[in-house]
């Protein structure tokens, strides 16, 4: 069954707290993408990788860290200096140079 | 730069009636468009997508949407709306700058009044 997974589907976190976020794809897409989500708002990128062990920065990537280590997988780490991090977090991957993109089931993080 | 506006925050119909969703683009040059469907607590679904190939083009659900590139527009409609329509409704426009990124609109809530 070929897809995005994303884990946990809810998170909480205290205050100050590094939190990873996990993405996995198994359809072997080159990109994979982070956004995240608030209310009454669009998708706003984060970090996106074209290729396994490369990365760049997305519009909003102030306090957010990445790896891709493996072409499957994409982890986003929140860090204690992302000023508000609950929101809704959404995956997503395509082929590389395609504008077509596919997204998780994403995951909600609450920073209590 | 390549930018979208979604017209309506939030949209109301009766079940049964057409359901209308506007988008206008604003891109140099013939950008691919996509609209993608958000039910609550989901991932985002893609409803269809335009390429230049047809101005007219059929997505899933029963979704349609038609390129007018003489008004910069995007709208998405249905021609009865039915309960499970009711989420959030993405347009969304390639970012010419960067062949895998994309740009997305605000978003537009869809109820259907029963």
């Amino acid at each position: 069954d070929g897809g995005i997974t994303q884990s946990p589907k809810y998170l909480f976190r205290k205050e100050g707290q590094n939190v990873t976020l996990s993405c996995e794809q198994n359809l072997n897409h080159d990109a994979m993408y982070w956004y995240r989500q608030d209310p009454g708002q669009g998708l706003r990128l984060i970090y996106y990788s074209q290729i396994v062990n490369d990365f760049q920065k997305g519009d909003i990537a102030e306090g957010y860290s990445v790896s891709r280590e493996k072409k499957e997988s994409f982890p986003l780490t929140v860090t204690s200096a992302q000023k508000n991090p609950t929101a809704f977090y959404l995956c997503a991957s395509s082929f590389q140079g395609a504008d077509t993109q596919y997204f998780g089931p994403g995951t909600r993080l609450t920073v209590l | 730069a390549q930018s979208v506006t979604q017209l309506d925050s939030h949209v109301s119909v009766s079940e049964g009636t057409p359901v209308l969703l506007r988008c206008n683009y604003s891109s140099s040059y013939s950008p691919s468009l996509f609209w993608y469907v958000q039910h609550p607590n989901k991932g985002l679904q893609l409803l269809l997508k335009y390429t230049s190939a047809a101005t007219l083009v059929k997505g899933i659900n029963g979704f349609e949407a038609e390129f007018k590139k003489s008004e910069t527009s995007f709208h998405l409609t249905k021609p009865s709306a039915h309960m499970s329509d009711a989420a959030e409704y993405f347009c969304v426009v390639s970012d010419l700058t960067s062949a895998s990124k994309i740009i997305f609109g605000s978003g537009t809530r869809l109820s259907i009044r029963p």
